[in-house]
């Protein structure tokens, strides 16, 4: 079983559509939570970053972390065609520097 | 924010040559450097993590002796594929690690395309 797990997609959805990406986890140890976009042929940009269980919201993007289920999601309102990338969940425990990467949604907002 | 510059952006090289990657952090100092290689369609694999002044630290099944890393400043570490061969063409990126927390410590080069021919 992989530490992290993240449906691939790939997921298509009209414009203004809300979006909701998802992972699972199994070490429960983990205690930071980032979401990463990535664009074709580039590297990946924080998007979004939680500490512990909770929600962050940040304009139209929300970050949600539930611990006790080890599930993570990212949902975006109002959806655009600029928003069409791979996300990537990413998760670190403390004292930790590497990271560890779900396996990417790519994600496409259809005009 | 923290800018990572990696170069180059893509190369081409023939097989059996070797080829050389670079990832300068433009504006701080960077104590840990990720190495990270990413296939079509699938997530970040993690290669090795190097500190600056130390050896790198390779991750399972990653051969050291193929892909060359080299931490020799603060700003500043390389990977280089030697005797490249076409299973070895993929994205390769790095990733700096400033030391100062989670939160903003992580920036990520814009990665290198590598094909070998």
């Amino acid at each position: 079983q992989k530490e992290v797990e993240q449906d691939p997609g790939p997921l298509s959805v009209p414009e203004g559509a809300i979006v909701s990406l998802n992972c699972t986890y199994s070490n429960s140890a983990f205690q930071y939570f980032m979401w990463y976009r990535q664009y074709s042929r580039k590297g990946p940009e924080l998007l979004m970053y939680t500490y512990s269980s909770g929600n962050k919201e940040d304009g139209r993007f929300t970050a949600q972390v539930d611990k006790s289920s080890k599930y993570i999601s990212l949902f975006i309102r109002d959806s655009q065609p600029s928003d069409s990338a791979t996300y990537l969940c990413a998760m670190t425990r403390q004292g930790a520097q590497k990271l560890v990467f779900g396996q990417g949604t790519r994600l496409t907002i259809n005009p | 924010g923290a800018v990572v510059s990696q170069h180059p952006s893509r190369v081409i090289c023939k097989s059996g040559t070797s080829v050389k990657i670079e990832c300068r952090s433009l504006d701080f100092q960077a104590t840990t450097m990720f190495w990270y290689r990413q296939f079509p369609k699938k997530s970040l694999m993690l290669m090795a993590t190097s500190n600056e002044g130390s050896k790198a630290t390779y991750e399972q099944g990653v051969e050291k002796d193929k892909f060359l890393i080299n931490h020799a400043s603060l700003t500043l570490s390389t990977l280089t594929v030697t005797s490249a061969h076409p299973e070895d063409s993929s994205f390769y990126i790095c990733s700096t690690y400033s030391g100062q927390g989670v939160m903003g410590g992580y920036t990520f080069g814009s990665g290198t395309r590598l094909t070998v021919v």
